[in-house]
């Protein structure tokens, strides 16, 4: 256990709808960080989040957001879903801001989204 | 760019053989490296990480890497594999503002 937690575990739902993921980094972590995995694209950063604030962008797509609230969990919000968003997606925390930190991030256990 | 490419896609071994699994990165800053695993249903777990110092790092459950720096590589090892060490491995650069940078993945099938 890693002691970063994600809900839900399993998300289907359909075309153009939204959902909400979200993510609780471990207790003293500040830095939180989006990841999705799919089979064609491999695993890649969507985003970082450091203390409340955006800190990296990666690949998001504009129908996504991400925030961090004031008590360090994150959500990802997914909207007009398509069939392609269908992906594992995993939330990692780290202790502190990450440049030139020697970090470890540690991963939750993902939330699975199927559009169907 | 910054990239990661990991060599094998998908490699298969009987209990006991050796296991080397290549990682090449193209990252100009300072670099940290990683090895995670995933095991079947699991989500990734880090195996070892290498920051500075010594260039050969051992993880847990008996793998080591080596960092090679003329080589932009990161070779993850291990003597003896297991049935329980069937899973898929990512190796992954840290870069910029600390996101990680993975590669494609390999997966381990071990046969009994």
């Amino acid at each position: 256990d890693s002691g970063v937690t994600q809900t839900p575990k399993h998300l289907i739902t359909a075309t153009g709808q939204r959902v909400t993921l979200r993510c609780s980094p471990r207790s003293g972590d500040l830095s939180v960080y989006w990841y999705q995995q799919s089979l064609d694209q491999g695993l890649q950063f969507l985003i970082q989040y450091y203390n409340g604030e955006e800190r990296a962008k990666g690949n998001i797509l504009e129908r996504f957001s991400a925030q961090q609230f004031p008590d360090l969990h994150s959500e990802l919000n997914l909207s007009s879903l398509e069939l392609g968003d269908s992906a594992l997606y995993f939330c990692a925390s780290s202790a502190g801001r990450g440049r030139n930190f020697q970090e470890t991030q540690y991963f939750g256990p993902g939330t699975r989204l199927l559009v169907l | 760019a910054q990239s990661v490419s990991q060599h094998n896609h998908h490699v298969i071994l009987s209990e006991a053989a050796s296991l080397e699994l290549g990682c090449n990165y193209s990252y100009g800053g300072t670099v940290n490296l990683f090895w995670y695993v995933q095991y079947p249903g699991q989500h990734l777990q880090l195996l070892l990480k290498y920051f500075s110092g010594d260039p050969l790092v051992k993880g847990i459950k008996g793998f080591e890497a080596e960092f090679i720096k003329s080589k932009f590589s990161f070779n993850l090892r291990k003597p003896s594999v297991q049935w329980s060490d069937t899973a898929e491995y990512f190796c992954a650069v840290k870069v910029d503002t600390g996101k990680l940078i993975f590669g494609q993945g390999t997966t381990l099938q071990v046969k009994p």
